[in-house]
């Protein structure tokens, strides 16, 4: 079975300031790992992805994430927040296998607030 | 190409009615899943559907709940004698094969609410 563990539910941060996200998995296998983000009302959109090329994983608005086997995390990062960047980030892990598709698992999820 | 189709994005029900929510997927996408939302969490799977076959369905409720993909038309979530748990927003996204390196791309959800 997979899990996956949002270490903070709530993160507040100034604009111009980076953000961290935290993200730990538990998998038995290699996993596939994505960050997604969700803004009120809205769908969720991805921002990137893992799937055991490179480590550290470049995404869309200028987030980026860097997947540590040894320490089962998929922190997400960017180095000056946006006002735009307030949002629900999710992070997610992907099941094995053909059988199961494309079934994905979410962490609680990480809102994020940023500050004027 | 239009992306994954949701109708429709609000949906009221009295307690004890039925709830039909309709997904159309990405042009050329054979694969859907339905996740709920509930207040304040993360979303959970419910089913995995390939054209006309149930794959998956280890996240749906015992009772009251169906899903179905048809050759032909959307895919539907059926929800009989919908209760106030049931509130939630419910989510399809879909991928054009099966893989865990696939992406799916996601609708932008039914809210459900039961009064």
């Amino acid at each position: 079975a997979q899990s996956v563990t949002q270490l903070d539910s709530h993160v507040s941060v100034s604009e111009g300031t980076p953000v961290l996200l935290r993200c730990n998995y538990s998998s038995s296998y290699s996993p596939s790992l994505f960050w997604y983000v969700q803004h009120p009302n809205k769908g969720l959109q991805l921002l990137l992805k893992y799937t055991s090329a490179a480590t550290l994983v470049k995404g869309i608005n200028g987030f980026e994430a860097e997947f540590k086997k040894s320490e089962t995390s998929f922190h997400l990062t960017k180095p000056s927040a946006h006002m735009s960047d307030a949002a629900e980030y999710f992070c997610v892990v992907s099941d094995q296998g053909k059988a199961a598709g494309n079934k994905l698992t979410f962490g609680g999820g990480t809102r994020v607030l940023v500050k004027p | 190409n239009a992306g994954v189709m949701q109708n429709p994005r609000h949906l009221v029900r009295r307690r004890g009615q039925e709830a039909r929510l309709r997904c159309s997927p990405m042009k050329g996408h054979s694969h859907v899943y339905w996740y709920r939302q509930l207040p304040e969490e993360g979303l959970k799977f419910m089913v995995y559907l390939q054209k006309e076959n149930i794959i998956d369905e280890s996240g749906m409720p015992k009772e009251r709940f169906s899903a179905e993909f048809p050759k032909e038309g959307p895919s539907i979530l059926r929800i009989q004698q919908v209760v106030r748990g049931d509130s939630a927003a419910y989510f399809c996204a879909s991928s054009v094969m099966a893989g865990q390196n696939t992406e799916a791309f996601f609708g932008q959800g039914t809210r459900l609410t039961v009064v």
